[in-house]
Order: C-alpha cells, then structure tokens, then sequence
C-alpha cells in the first residue's frame, strides 16, 4: 500500500488553457474525493465518487471543472478555460467503507 | 447549511502546556465531526473523530467530545510537546460520508 497519489504535483498554466490533474487512490478504496484548498483555509469539497459514480458534486463548481473515475479506479480532475482564480491545491482522498480518508500530497496549480 | 468554525491561530504554547481549540459546526441531521492534522510538509490525516453524540474521540493524547447542545467539538491536549506543531483542521461529515467539510484551520507552535 503506497498511498494516494497525485500528479503532478506541480502545474503552472496560462490564463484560459486546460489543465488535468490525476489521482491513484489507494487500492480497494471504493470512495474518491476531490477537494481545493486555498492558502489558509481548510480543504473545500469539490466532488466525490462512489466506485465510478459520481455521487456528489459542489455547487461551487463550475462548468469549467470536470472529474471521472473511469472503472472506480484512478480519477481526474480537469479544468478547462483556466482563472488566475483557479490557483490552488488541488487535493484527493480515498476511503473504504469507513469514513477515514486517505490525502494524497496535492497538486498546486499557479495560474499566470 | 453544513459548515465548521474554529479558533484562528496562530496558537503558541509552551511545551507541556494545555491546549484547546475550539470548533463549533451548523449542521443539518447527525453529522459525524471529525479532527485532522496536518504536519510540516506532510498531507492531511485524522487525528480523532465522533460518529454520535456524547461521544468522545482519541488519540495520541488528543481528546474531543461531540457536544450536540452546544454544537461544539474542541481538541483538547493535557501536555504538548513540540512535535505537535502543525495545523489542525475541524471536519463534519453529513449525508453519510458522501461530502466533509472543513474548518479553515488552525496553526499550533509549540515550543520548547
């Protein structure tokens, strides 16, 4: 078991391209959870999976983001017409059946 | 609505001193309410965490009772020490794990 991961960790994008990030849950967590967190505040929820359902999605989203779990496995997470607005890290959980999440380290986007 | 608040910090405290932060949560039904701890450098993780109320989450020293009358959940700490340091975030959980929210956290310094 090595954890959730991301990639990249990294993005720096222009204003108004698209961007995707990907998330590798740990293996057999059958929950998936996207979160945005801004330079102090706490992890705001994004969406969530349920194998590859999408159950939940925040009203706060926009049009401009989109994330699948093909297959209930790994997910993505795109944004599409990027925002200076948009900078953030961008984090993913995993969880089984119980309610502990598992955080992956982030991905931080810089939008110029 | 669903929604967390908890003390903002800085929070500094001298080593074996106690420690309280403080949330309070809205919510709608029975939340589950939750304590995750972010070090230096590292991702999030749970801490502790309450499914009903009265009950009384811990771990590593670490102490939190879901107060359904006052709508509270403060971490409590009868000795830190310096590796505590880190930012603590409040969480609740409603809808049966499908959505978390999350307090904007709180920085704790201990020192020596």
């Amino acid at each position: 078991d090595t954890g959730v991961s991301q990639n990249p960790r990294h993005k720096i994008t222009k204003r108004g391209q698209n961007v995707t990030f990907r998330c590798d849950p740990i293996s057999e967590h059958n929950r998936l959870y996207w979160y945005r967190q801004t330079l102090g505040q706490g992890p705001e929820f994004l969406t969530y999976f349920q194998n590859e359902a999408q159950l939940e999605k925040s009203r706060l989203l926009s049009d401009r983001f989109s994330a699948e779990r093909p297959k209930g496995s790994f997910s993505t997470l795109e944004i599409q017409r990027t925002e200076q607005g948009d900078s953030a890290m961008y984090l993913c959980a995993s969880s089984s059946a119980e309610y502990e999440q598992y955080f992956g380290p982030g991905t931080r986007l810089t939008v110029t | 609505g669903n929604s967390v608040t908890q003390m903002e910090g800085p929070v500094t405290l001298s080593e074996e001193a106690f420690l309280t932060i403080n949330c309070t949560y809205t919510a709608t039904g029975y939340p589950s309410l939750f304590w995750y701890v972010q070090y230096p450098g590292e991702g999030l993780q749970l801490l502790l965490k309450a499914t009903k109320a009265d009950d009384k989450g811990s771990n590593k020293g670490f102490e939190a009772t879901y107060r359904k009358e006052t709508t509270s959940f403060h971490l409590e700490k009868g000795s830190v020490q310096v590796s505590d340091s880190a930012v603590y975030f409040c969480a609740l959980s409603a809808y049966n794990f499908n959505k978390f929210y999350f307090g904007s956290g709180t920085k704790l310094n201990v020192k020596p």
